[in-house]
């Protein structure tokens, strides 16, 4: 079965600052993988996905993220933290034969001035 | 290109009673899936309805259940409501394929009905 696991609930950067996330799935066959943003009382907003063209995808809003196959891993970075960017983010994984996506516990990102 | 509809946005009912939630895709997808978010148990997958058949389901108990209709629209009813269904219930719009040789999975998430089981 298919999981995602993101590593720290909340992360706390100062403005300017770098933004990691980290997120880890396990899935038996090569994914489909996401990183979604949810602002309070909103929807989600998909900031970038992996689809196997590239190992490096670049997302909206200055976010990319890094597919390593050998480390199972989708990190989120951002190299200069806005205080806009305080949110939650997703990190979801899906595979072929429909959309159920499976999503990460979430990690709250907090921006400091 | 309109986006996802979700209606209503907010509801209140109370225990025991039933509650419909709709969900306009955005034109020309065919799937639709239903997500619940809650603070204990995050964004969980309830299913997913593809040309007016669920093609995947998630862990939820049979109270739960959902149609499509032949223009894609879908709604989920939840029956019996207990304290705990409290949540926000997220409606997907999605579409995959292959165009120029490429293949595409793409996947838009509505506003979300908050609903208030009391």
């Amino acid at each position: 079965a298919q999981s995602v696991t993101q590593l720290g609930s909340h992360v706390s950067v100062s403005e300017g600052a770098l933004v990691l996330l980290r997120c880890n799935y396990s899935s038996s066959v090569p994914p489909y993988l996401f990183w979604y943003v949810q602002y309070p009382n909103q929807g989600l907003q998909l900031l970038l996905k992996y689809t196997s063209a590239a190992t490096l995808v670049k997302g909206i809003n200055g976010f990319e993220a890094e597919f390593k196959k050998s480390e199972t891993s989708f990190h989120l970075t951002k190299p200069s933290a806005h205080m806009s960017d305080a949110a939650e983010y997703f990190c979801a994984v899906s595979s072929t034969g429909g959309f159920k996506t499976i999503f990460g516990a979430g990690t709250r990102l907090f921006v400091k001035a | 290109k309109a986006g996802v509809t979700q209606t209503p946005r907010y509801l209140i009912k109370t225990r025991g009673q039933q509650v419909t939630l709709s969900c306009s895709p955005i034109s020309g997808h065919r799937s639709v899936s239903w997500y619940q978010q809650t603070p204990g148990q995050g964004l969980q997958f309830l299913f997913e309805y593809f040309s007016e058949t669920q093609r995947n389901k998630g862990n939820f108990p049979g109270r739960f259940s959902g149609r499509q209709f032949s223009n894609s629209r879908s709604e989920m009813n939840v029956s019996t409501l207990e304290l705990g269904d409290s949540a926000l219930y997220l409606c997907a719009s999605s579409a995959s394929g292959t165009s120029g040789g490429v293949s595409y999975n793409e996947q838009f998430f509505g506003p979300g009905t908050r609903l208030t089981v009391l």
